[in-house]
């Protein structure tokens, strides 16, 4: 049974840098194919892609965010953690990790995390 | 703004038949599989189509995917009134080599 769970501070304050983990169960992301994402939802509003990282370490950024996200995982652990510097009442929403599955050209987020509120605010 | 673009809201009633669009360029769409996901009230979302037109163990045939050039199209027949969520395509940019998300689009069953 594959399970995802997100964890981190509920609120930040301006110019903080967010840590989140994701800790998953029933695959391993040693194993060729596997793939974790991270992907976020302001209240209200549509889901972003954020982040992915690789069974062979590759990883993968939003354009928009690269400059602000890390994202590295600890096989032993079963976690993935993304960081994200230089937080801004923009970046309130509840964030998710994802298992990725796929090969190119076809990619999609077969389990989900039940996700994460962050709250951006002095 | 999403990259992909589905209109923000469809209804229908119980028992019909309604279909969502999600539009693209080929760069997003014409090149790469598209995959659907539910996201009812308050949760997190749920894979309903991947590959175009596949489901996943578990999703009932009233969900249906298709894809053309540059556009993709879910379907739900025989609505129920648990069908009301908001509903997402999402893709694999190849060239960007990033993931993209339409708006979503809120399905009110009447």
């Amino acid at each position: 049974q594959v399970t995802l769970k997100e964890s981190g501070p509920a609120l930040v304050k301006p110019t903080q840098t967010l840590t989140l983990t994701c800790t998953f169960s029933g695959f391993s992301l040693s194993t060729r194919g596997m793939r974790v994402s991270w992907i976020r939802q302001p209240p209200g509003k549509a889901l972003e892609w954020l982040a992915r990282t690789d069974w062979d370490d590759d990883k993968f950024y939003s354009t928009s965010l690269k400059t602000r996200l890390t994202i590295s995982k600890d096989t032993s652990k079963n976690q993935v953690v993304l960081t994200m510097t230089n937080m801004d009442p923009v970046d309130t929403a509840t964030y998710y990790c994802a298992r990725m599955l796929g090969s190119y050209p076809s990619y999609y987020f077969d389990y989900w995390g039940q996700g994460t509120l962050v709250t951006v605010s002095s | 703004q999403s990259v992909l673009t589905q209109p923000p809201s469809v209804s229908a009633a119980p028992g019909q038949k309604v279909t969502i669009s999600c539009s693209g360029s080929s760069s997003y769409i014409g090149n790469n599989y598209v995959s659907w996901y539910q996201q009812l009230p308050g949760t997190a979302p749920k894979l309903l189509i991947y590959d175009n037109n596949k489901r996943p163990s578990g999703i009932p045939d009233r969900f249906s995917g298709s894809k053309s050039a540059t556009s993709a199209t879910l379907g739900i027949t025989g609505l129920q009134t648990g069908d009301e969520a908001d509903y997402y395509c999402g893709t694999w940019d190849s060239s960007l080599r990033a993931g993209v998300f339409g708006g979503g689009t809120k399905l009110t069953v009447l």
